[in-house]
């Protein structure tokens, strides 16, 4: 069972680049997010999506761009790559998240993406 | 809105020593809690979880935290620390009404733990 699978595992950009970050979960999860950790700063939510054809924004969406065309598929676009931009990022599942619902808040991580701008 | 303050970046014991990690929490409606480990370049993994009833959860590997509401804490004990516990600890918190408030989980900055010999 694969889970959640993230790639490139490492990537270095020029300031200006663009590329993608791609999410895949085998687990038929509903909820998919992209998660940015810098240190000292913990994880920070980029963006989310509740299923297929819905996103949302999270904590630091800015320079970033989020489709779900698929329940299994959740791609990260760095429009313009930003020094700001290094860090190591993290894509999480979980099954649907509803009130009273067990599953709430418990996420499956893949094993990150560290992506270096110079 | 949510929001989790851990109290020390790092933190280091003796093998065999109590393990205390300290965790504050602030929400606006009854939150969901967590504690998620992070094993050197690994993703998180989750180590224990309070929703409702009982407000001392048991998790793996020995852990357990106990949910206090009148204090807003949340903190994870072990009672005797092993080597292969040395890892970063992040603590998180929902909201128990996601459709309402938002499906989105908010993470500490994390804690270092060294377990020294």
């Amino acid at each position: 069972n694969a889970g959640v699978t993230q790639t490139p595992k490492f990537q270095v950009l020029k300031t200006g680049q663009s590329m993608t970050l791609q999410c895949a979960q085998d687990m038929n999860h509903e909820y998919m997010s992209w998660y940015r950790q810098d240190p000292g700063m913990g994880l920070r939510l980029i963006h989310y999506s509740v299923g297929a054809g819905i996103t949302d924004q999270g904590e630091v969406p800015n320079g970033y761009n989020v489709s779900r065309s698929t329940t299994e598929d959740f791609p990260l676009r760095l429009l313009s790559a930003a020094p700001s931009q290094t860090s190591v990022y993290f894509c999480a599942s979980s099954y649907s998240w509803l009130a009273g619902s067990p599953n709430t808040g418990e996420l499956f991580f893949g094993e990150g993406s560290r992506l270096t701008v110079l | 809105a949510q929001s989790v303050t851990q109290l020390g970046s790092h933190v280091s014991v003796s093998e065999g020593a109590l393990v205390l990690l300290r965790c504050n929490y602030s929400s606006s409606v009854p939150p969901y809690l967590f504690w998620y480990v992070q094993y050197p370049n690994q993703g998180l993994q989750l180590l224990l979880k309070y929703t409702t009833g009982a407000t001392l959860v048991k998790g793996i590997n020995g852990f357990e935290a106990e949910f206090k509401k009148s204090e807003t804490s949340f903190h994870l004990t072990k009672p005797s620390a092993h080597m292969s516990d040395a890892a970063e600890y992040f603590c998180a918190v929902s909201p128990s009404r996601p459709m309402e408030y938002g499906n989105k989980l908010v993470f500490g900055a994390g804690t270092i733990l060294r377990v020294k010999s």
